[in-house]
Order: structure tokens, then sequence, then C-alpha cells
């Protein structure tokens, strides 16, 4: 079955500092999507960042960066320069390449930014 | 452009009592999906519908059936609703039904539900 672990129920962070949520998932296959999606107090799933399996490069979006490492099984997400607004639930999730795009979540990460 | 739309935005039911949750998409993308949302966990897939009137069950299905009235409009019903389907529910689409590309998808706003 494929899973989907997120270590760190909770973090903080200062305005302006960099932080990592970590992100494991486990499955067989070789051929798969991963995603990092931002829930904000309004509960609205926003898509952060996407990054495809097959890609050694990792996927940037302005402050957002991950580190893929396939072997380990690993998808972090990096946020730079911290903002006020990126206090929200982050969730990791995964699709199977073909599967119908049935996205398997994690639990999440509750980030606050602090001032 | 409204995107995802989904009502009502919440709802408080008697146990028994039954009601559906209407989603609708004015992307025109194929598929749609229904997610549960409860506290300490992430989105599971309750039901999917890769196009037009295919639906199929996903991950935690019981005690649910869905329609896919047309390509806009994705329903989700509980027939006699019980205290564990308390939970917030998104809709969700993607534009095509899957193949290799692993689309993102594109959530409404969600629909709390609270089943006394």
């Amino acid at each position: 079955a494929q899973t989907v672990t997120q270590s760190q129920p909770e973090m903080s962070v200062q305005e302006a500092e960099t932080v990592t949520l970590s992100c494991t998932y486990d499955t067989s296959e070789n051929n798969y999507y991963l995603f990092w999606y931002k829930q904000p107090p309004s509960r609205q799933m926003i898509l952060v960042i996407r990054q495809e399996a097959y890609k050694q490069q990792n996927a940037t979006e302005n402050r957002f960066s991950v580190n893929f490492q396939k072997a380990a099984k690993s998808f972090s997400l990096k946020i730079s320069d911290s903002q006020l607004g990126d206090t929200a639930m982050y969730f990791c999730a995964f699709v199977l390449s073909g599967g119908y795009n049935k996205l398997i979540f994690g639990a999440g990460t509750r980030l606050a930014v602090h001032p | 452009n409204a995107g995802v739309t989904q009502t009502p935005k919440f709802q408080v039911l008697k146990t028994g009592q039954s009601m559906t949750l209407q989603c609708a998409q004015d992307m025109n993308h194929n598929s749609m999906y229904w997610y549960r949302q409860d506290p300490g966990m992430g989105l599971r897939l309750i039901y999917y519908s890769a196009s037009e009137g295919t639906t199929d069950k996903g991950e935690v299905p019981n005690g649910y059936n869905v329609s896919r009235l047309n390509k806009r409009e994705f329903s989700l019903r509980l027939e006699s609703a019980a205290p564990s389907q308390t939970s917030v529910y998104f809709c969700a689409t993607t534009r095509t039904s899957g193949g290799p590309m692993g689309e993102t998808q594109y959530f409404g706003p969600g629909t709390r539900l609270l089943v006394l």
C-alpha cells in the first residue's frame, strides 16, 4: 500500500527565516508525482509545488523549493524568507502515474510564522 | 470564473438524516473527486468520477453514494448520517482522467458537516 508520512505535526519559524518541512512516502512504483498543498485557516487547499518523479532536478516556485531524494523516498519542502501569510497546514501528497489522479495525503504539518 | 464551488458551506444533521453535498465546476474538467478531512489526518478519497457517466470507489466509500449528474456537477449523498461522518468534505477536479500526467487537482472551499 502507498503511504505518506509527515513526521512533524507542528513547526514554528520567525518571519524572514527559512524552514524545512519533511515528508517521506512509500511505494513500489517507479513513476509518480509529488505535491505540496497549503491549507490556510480559510480551509482552501492551494497547490504550492509539484515534482515529477522522473525528473532529477528539484522543483522551485519563488520562495518554495523541494529536496527530492527518490532513493530515500523523501520529499521535503523548504520555505525561504518566511512570511506571515505562510502560516497554514501543509500537506504532502503523491499520485501514481496512470492512477486516475487519486491523491494520497500525509497527515499534515501545521506551520506557524511569527513576527 | 468561479472554479470549483460547493454547497452548503456548513450543515448540522441528526443521526439517521440524509443529505446531499453539491459540487460544481466551470473549468470544463473531466474528472471530479470527493475527499473527507478529519482532524490529525490528511484528505482521504471517498469516490471519484474519471469522466461523465462513470464513478468509482476510493479509500473510504462506505456510507456514501455519488452521482455524476453531468460534466459540471458531482454530488455526494449520505443516506443515513452517522456521527463518524462528521468531517470536512472537499470536492476537487482535474482536467483529464489520469494517464501519465499526474495532474494538479483544484479544490473547492469545503463543506463542514456535523452529525449529532
